[in-house]
């Protein structure tokens, strides 16, 4: 079975230091990838996308995810984060080859800016 | 833009009753879940179900079943809760599993 598994469980940057939030999942089959993001007291959004092609994945808000199909590993950057950043992230992946296809998501990570 | 309507923001119920907890979409998906959020544990999947009278158990069905009678709604029941129930649950609904899923507000339900 899939897992995922993101290693960082809270982080704190200050404002305009650059981001990269580790995610590394289990399958050995193809996988679609995805970026949640979570703001205080909001509902879960879509961030960024990976389903084939380009490995490096530009998403909202100027964040970007680079796909590492040999090290299993889809990180989330952005070179210079804001205040505005602050919420919690959580990488998802979809086995997409196997009996059920369903999204497992990784126990996330706080993102916390320091004005 | 899908809209995932979930009926209540809070709920505060008693050890032992059944609890009921609806999910709505207004685009016509086929596949609809739910997860709880726990800190610390990121989301875990209940049940989902892939169309009308289908379902599937997630990773952690214990206690929990669910009714999908009509395409646009997905319940979630907990046939007798628990304290150990208490979390924060979220309904999501995707047309297929290459857009990601749209989420609910979520329902924080705490079991006293």
């Amino acid at each position: 079975a899939q897992s995922v598994s993101q290693h960082n469980h809270h982080v704190i940057l200050s404002e305009a230091a650059s981001l990269e939030l580790g995610c590394n999942y289990s399958y050995g089959g193809t996988v679609n990838l995805f970026w949640y993001v979570q703001y205080p007291g909001q509902h879960l959004q879509l961030l960024l996308k990976y389903f084939s092609g380009d490995p490096l994945v530009k998403g909202i808000k100027g964040f970007e995810a680079e796909f590492i199909k040999s090290k299993f590993s889809f990180n989330l950057r952005k070179p210079s984060v804001q205040w505005s950043d602050t919420a919690e992230y959580f990488c998802a992946v979809n086995a997409i080859d196997s009996s059920a296809s369903k999204i497992i998501f990784g126990s996330g990570t706080r993102l916390s800016i320091r004005p | 833009d899908v809209k995932v309507t979930q009926s209540s923001r809070y709920l505060v119920k008693r050890t032992g009753e059944k609890v009921f907890l609806e999910c709505v979409q207004d685009m016509d998906h086929e596949n609809m879940f739910w997860y709880r959020q726990d800190p610390g544990l990121g989301l875990r999947l209940i049940y989902f179900s892939y169309d009308v009278k289908m379902k599937e158990k997630g990773d952690i069905p214990e206690g929990y079943s669910v009714s999908r009678e009509k395409k646009e709604r997905f319940s979630l029941i907990l046939e007798s809760a628990s304290t150990n129930q208490t979390s924060m649950y979220l309904c999501a609904s995707s047309l297929s599993h290459y857009y990601g899923y749209t989420f609910g507000s979520g329902t924080r339900l705490t079991v006293v």
